[in-house]
């Protein structure tokens, strides 16, 4: 079971502000993923890596990015934020060779 | 085209009741992977258990059991005697043998009443 840490795990912010919700783990895992979650609990892909220097976009589109520059480490930036934004952030990673994620606790981001 | 279907948006039962949520699934791939994830209040999913299509056999853990049926592609999950800690949201989803993401499901809301 993968170790994995999100901070902050509240935030809010006002708009227009660049923000970055930090995202860890220390198992080593190769793949790792953003997902975002509306209130309605439905999850949404939003960037996902395949290891260092790869960052791919998910399945909805968002206007935040991320970047890989270490394994362990994966963080994902808003420039500015927007009361759209507003939504629960899910970061997860997965072993090579094995095909379930294992989570993070999450931040809740709120956009005034 | 893969999808994850759960029927069941919210459901609530008595404490001490048996709950089963059901998930049906579509994929063409003839391999992939099953999930079921819990999500408590706090926020954070919970990996529960992984299927691969190559094994129907039926799980049991404690008070958890999942039964797949390929035949009417089902992956549904059942708790037995439930308890007030069970109540969270609980997404069922799939994974392709080719392909590094997981569809979920839209997740089934369980409330466990005292």
């Amino acid at each position: 079971e993968a170790d994995i840490y999100q901070t902050p795990r509240y935030l809010v912010i006002g708009t227009g502000k660049k923000i970055t919700l930090e995202c860890s783990q220390t198992m080593g895992h190769d793949k790792m993923y953003w997902y975002q979650q509306d209130p309605g609990m439905e999850l949404h892909l939003i960037h996902y890596s395949y290891g260092v220097n790869s960052t791919e976009k998910g399945d909805l589109s968002s206007e935040s990015t991320v970047s890989r520059i270490r394994t362990e480490h994966f963080p994902l930036t808003l420039e500015s934020a927007r009361p759209s934004h507003t939504s629960q952030y899910l970061c997860a990673s997965r072993a090579q060779g094995r095909y379930e994620q294992y989570f993070g606790p999450g931040t809740r981001l709120t956009v005034t | 085209a893969q999808k994850v279907t759960q029927a069941q948006t919210e459901i609530s039962v008595v404490e001490k009741e048996d709950v089963t949520l059901d998930c049906v699934y579509e994929t063409r791939d003839t391999t992939y992977y099953l999930f079921w994830y819990k999500q408590p209040p706090s926020g954070e999913l919970v990996f529960l258990i992984r299927r691969n299509s190559f094994d129907e056999q039926n799980e049991i853990s404690g008070r958890y059991s999942w039964n797949f049926q390929k035949s009417t592609s089902s992956f549904n999950f059942t708790i037995t005697a439930s308890q007030v800690v069970d109540s969270a949201v609980y997404f069922c989803a799939l994974s392709e043998n080719r392909d590094d993401k997981i569809i979920f499901g839209k997740g089934t809301r369980l409330h466990i009443l005292p």
